[in-house]
């Protein structure tokens, strides 16, 4: 079975630091891994998704994300926060062919001005 | 290009009512999953649709029900409502390439109060 672990629930942080939020991961196959984030009162949007090949993956509002498949991670990392970066992440995993994305119980994440 | 569409947005309901929410997803996918989520379980999986068929399901009791139509748009209904049901459903859709790498589109959600 497919699961993601998120181990801190909230994370916070000056705006201009570095910000990181932590996932690790367990499949008995190759996991295909995404994070989303949620505003308040919104729906959950897609930032970025690790499938195969280059472990460091890039993807929207300045967001990065590293696999590490010894460590069974995929850390979501920004080199410089932002105000607007505050709302509620998300790390997914679906193994192989499920038609099923399984959540973590996400990270809030706060950046102070 | 439109959306993810779910309504009502927000609904209140009493115990033992039923309830019914309308998903259309973005035009040309065919996949529709629905998520149910509390502050207490997080985002919960509740089933997946395909083509009118479900292919997933979630470990929810069989008061939670959905379909999809030939549009692929979907609904899904829950009966006999208990105040636990209150939470945040939502839907997602995705094309269909088979490979596990489909991307969700979420829509907003029907935040839905049973008292």
């Amino acid at each position: 079975a497919q699961s993601v672990a998120q181990p801190e629930d909230q994370v916070n942080v000056a705006e201009g630091n570095p910000l990181t939020v932590k996932c690790t991961y367990s499949v008995s196959g190759n996991p295909y891994l995404f994070w989303y984030v949620q505003y308040p009162n919104r729906g959950l949007q897609f930032l970025l998704k690790y499938i195969t090949g280059d472990n460091l993956v890039k993807g929207s509002y300045g967001f990065e994300a590293e696999f590490n498949k010894s460590q069974t991670s995929f850390h979501l990392k920004k080199p410089s926060a932002l105000v607007s970066d505050s709302a509620l992440y998300f790390c997914a995993v679906r193994e192989g062919h499920d038609y099923k994305l399984s959540f973590g119980a996400g990270t809030t994440v706060t950046v102070r001005a | 290009k439109a959306g993810v569409t779910q309504t009502p947005r927000y609904l209140i309901k009493t115990r033992g009512q039923q309830v019914t929410l309308s998903c259309s997803p973005i035009s040309g996918h065919r996949s529709v999953s629905w998520y149910q989520q509390t502050p207490g379980q997080g985002l919960q999986f509740l089933f997946e649709y395909f083509s009118e068929t479900q292919r997933n399901k979630g470990n929810f009791p069989g008061r939670f029900s959905g379909r999809q139509f030939s549009n692929s748009r979907s609904e899904m209904n829950v009966s006999t409502l208990e105040l636990g049901d209150s939470a945040l459903y939502l839907c997602a859709s995705s094309l269909e390439s088979g490979s596990g790498a489909n991307v969700l589109t979420f829509g907003a959600g029907s935040r839905l109060t049973v008292l």
